[in-house]
């Protein structure tokens, strides 16, 4: 089975305060994708990265970083100075190979609300 | 590129009445769409898999008659809850496996269902 723990329920910083959004993940696979969404208040899911399980290199886009470390079987969002735009739900999200259903069937975690106050 | 949508964004019922729930593709072809519930404050729960042109692929626990799924072409997928109830009040959302990274699901707005 797959799992994915996002033990942070919620979080509050000021604003430009750096956040990181922590992220386990469990799964039998070898073969795997990491994802992580922003939901805002709107409700809809927006799309930020994916990383597959051979790619173990971080990645920084503008204000965010990932980092992935399969040795901990984390991949931790950072954002950097945040904003009050940056206030919403963001979820990690597991897509695993053959054993745990096929790539298509992702498992989320349970999302980490983070409130940016001005 | 990648955008989906869906329709309506909200829609209030009364118990007893069906609801369709509209999922498209705008400027992609999806074979494969998935449909997904959310609870408040809770994670997103997979409901089934839409294969364009044949049966949905329910997960467990969910009830096929109770929400019908309808893939009839590669840019439309509808879900249908039927006769609904107060407690299937909730946030659908639908996403579609985007043929320019099939591993990666594009998410629709979400339809929010109130069931009276």
């Amino acid at each position: 089975a797959q799992k994915v723990t996002q033990a942070q329920t919620e979080i509050s910083v000021v604003e430009k305060e750096d956040v990181t959004l922590d992220c386990v993940y469990e799964t039998r696979d070898t073969t795997y994708y990491l994802f992580w969404y922003k939901q805002p208040p709107s409700g809809e899911l927006v799309f930020l990265i994916r990383r597959n399980s051979f790619d173990e290199q971080n990645e920084i886009s503008g204000r965010y970083s990932w980092n992935f470390q399969k040795s901990t079987s984390s991949f931790n969002f950072t954002i950097t100075a945040s904003q009050v735009v940056d206030s919403a739900v963001y979820f990690c999200a597991l897509s695993g190979g053959p054993k745990t259903g096929g790539f298509q069937k992702v498992t989320f975690g349970i999302g980490t609300k983070l409130q940016v106050i001005p | 590129g990648a955008v989906v949508s869906q329709h309506p964004s909200w829609v209030i019922c009364k118990s007893g009445t069906s609801v369709k729930i509209e999922c498209r593709s705008l400027d992609f072809q999806a074979t494969t769409m998935f449909w997904y519930r959310q609870f408040p404050k809770q994670s997103l729960m997979l409901m089934a898999t839409s294969n364009e042109g044949s049966k949905a692929t329910y997960e467990q626990g969910v009830e096929k008659d109770k929400f019908l799924i309808n893939h009839a072409s590669l840019t439309l997928s509808t879900l249908t809850v039927t006769s609904a109830h107060p407690e299937d009040s909730s946030f659908y959302i639908c996403s579609a496996r985007y043929p320019g990274a099939p591993d990666t699901q594009y998410f629709g707005p979400g339809t929010r269902l109130t069931v009276l």
